[in-house]
């Protein structure tokens, strides 16, 4: 699976906009893009995932460059419980890896009052 | 969604001795997985557990020293064997829903492991 690299730490207004880099340049063409993030003390949290084109749910958006060589993890309107580590995660969907994730370091978001 | 459930959820043990982690998810699912978090560090993969076969564990993790159990398909155990202060982690289980993908996957609140 292709590496991945995230800044090791964030910070953000609440209220406002988080934007989570992630760079993975190794990326391969059947390789999805997967975040989850983990909040103090509890089991981490699935967030959203990709392909290549930007995907929406009710917790985030995600937006893949064309070249799929990085993304953004957007949350459009931090709240203090979004105080988490957040991880992107690069898995193939099947073949060896199927299921298997690989946690990087991850990003610490810390939203501020 | 689902509920998965993880006993205990913290314990304190000597060395030498043993311990085994149950985890129990409340909805149909199809892979369970166990994780390793140890103080400060992001989650490792220990292996996956199989239904009703042994289980499949990644490089550095031996079935002697984190025998597995899955008797069934919502219902997963993990033994840490011969305990050292070293095994002091935070022990995580996932598992993946029938009607998801696998790669989405929920996870157990976790147990929180203190070798003495």
């Amino acid at each position: 699976d292709a590496k991945t690299t995230q800044p090791t730490s964030m910070d953000c207004a609440e209220g406002r906009a988080a934007n989570l880099p992630c760079n993975h340049s190794t990326i391969s063409g059947n390789e999805y893009v997967y975040w989850y993030r983990q909040i103090h003390s509890q089991g981490p949290q699935y967030i959203i995932h990709g392909l290549k084109n930007n995907e929406t749910n009710e917790m985030a958006s995600l937006i893949i460059t064309e070249d799929r060589k990085s993304s953004t993890l957007i949350l459009p309107h931090a709240t203090l419980r979004d105080t988490a580590v957040y991880y992107c995660i690069v898995i193939n969907a099947g073949g060896t890896s199927y299921g298997k994730l690989t946690f990087g370091q991850g990003t610490i978001l810390t939203v501020h009052p | 969604s689902a509920v998965i459930s993880q006993k205990p959820s913290r314990d304190i043990c000597q060395r030498g001795t043993s311990l085994t982690i149950q985890c129990q998810v409340d909805s149909q699912v199809t892979m369970m997985f166990w994780y390793r978090q140890q103080p400060g560090q992001s989650l490792t993969l220990i292996a996956t557990a199989n239904q009703g076969s042994e289980a499949t564990y990644e490089s550095g993790f031996v079935i002697d020293k984190f025998p597995i159990s899955r008797p069934n398909l919502t219902f997963s155990t993990l033994t840490v064997s011969n305990m050292s202060p070293e095994d002091s982690s935070i022990y995580l289980c996932s598992a993946v829903l029938l009607a998801g993908g696998p790669n989405e996957q929920y996870f157990g609140p976790g147990t929180r492991l203190t070798v003495t």
